[in-house]
């Protein structure tokens, strides 16, 4: 069975500071993807990155980067210089590469506040 | 190009009432789900399709139903509402060569009394 944890409910920072919200993962699979989405307050779901299970090199995308690694199954996401419009719940998301890639498993959200 | 939309975006039920929510994707994709998510428990899959005419459970099936007539369109349907199904449900819809590419709609806020 997959699982995806998301350990930190909640997360206050203010900005301009660094934030990191924490995924580990179980899967049998030996082939996967990755996912981290966030959902503003407007409610709508975004698609920020997609990481294949082969590929543990570090991306980084402008303020945000994401660090994978598979020797302790976690693909955590780091905020630098966070802004008050990064608030927003943020998942992580895993499926199998092949045979029902289809099922995304979600965690269950970091919900995180920048405050001014 | 609209993407996934949803309709309606905002639906107050009682108990017992029946009702269908419907989902559209203009992108020609094969695939389409129903997801709900409540508040602490992230999303989950409800039902699925992975083309016109076949429909698919997911983790939280149970008070539920699904169609897929037509490919662009997946409806899902409530018979008897409970208040255990007060909750944010998302379409989304992906491409059959990246199942894992999905794209969701805006939601639609569902409170039964």
């Amino acid at each position: 069975a997959q699982k995806v944890t998301q350990a930190q409910t909640e997360i206050s920072v203010v900005e301009k500071e660094d934030v990191t919200l924490d995924c580990v993962y179980e899967t049998r699979d030996t082939t996967y993807y990755l996912f981290w989405y966030k959902q503003p307050p407007s409610g709508e779901l975004v698609f920020l990155i997609r990481r294949n299970s082969f590929d543990e090199q570090n991306e980084i995308s402008g303020r945000y980067s994401w660090n994978f690694q598979k020797s302790t199954s976690s693909f955590n996401f780091t905020i630098t210089a966070s802004q008050v419009v990064d608030s927003a719940v943020y998942f992580c998301a895993l499926s199998p590469r092949q045979g029902g890639s289809e099922k995304l498993v979600f965690g269950k959200g970091t919900k995180l506040t920048v405050n001014p | 190009n609209a993407g996934v939309t949803q309709t309606p975006k905002f639906r107050v039920l009682k108990t017992g009432q029946s009702m269908t929510l419907l989902c559209a994707q203009d992108m020609n994709h094969e695939y389409m789900y129903w997801y709900r998510q409540d508040p602490g428990m992230g999303l989950r899959l409800i039902h699925y399709s992975v083309g016109e005419g076949t429909t698919a459970k997911g983790e939280v099936p149970d008070g539920y139903n699904v169609s897929r007539l037509k490919k662009q369109n997946f409806l899902l349907g409530l018979e008897s509402a409970a208040p255990s199904q007060t909750s944010v449900y998302f379409c989304a819809s992906s491409p059959v060569t990246k199942p894992y590419e999905q794209y969701f709609g805006p939601g639609t806020r569902l409170t039964v009394t």
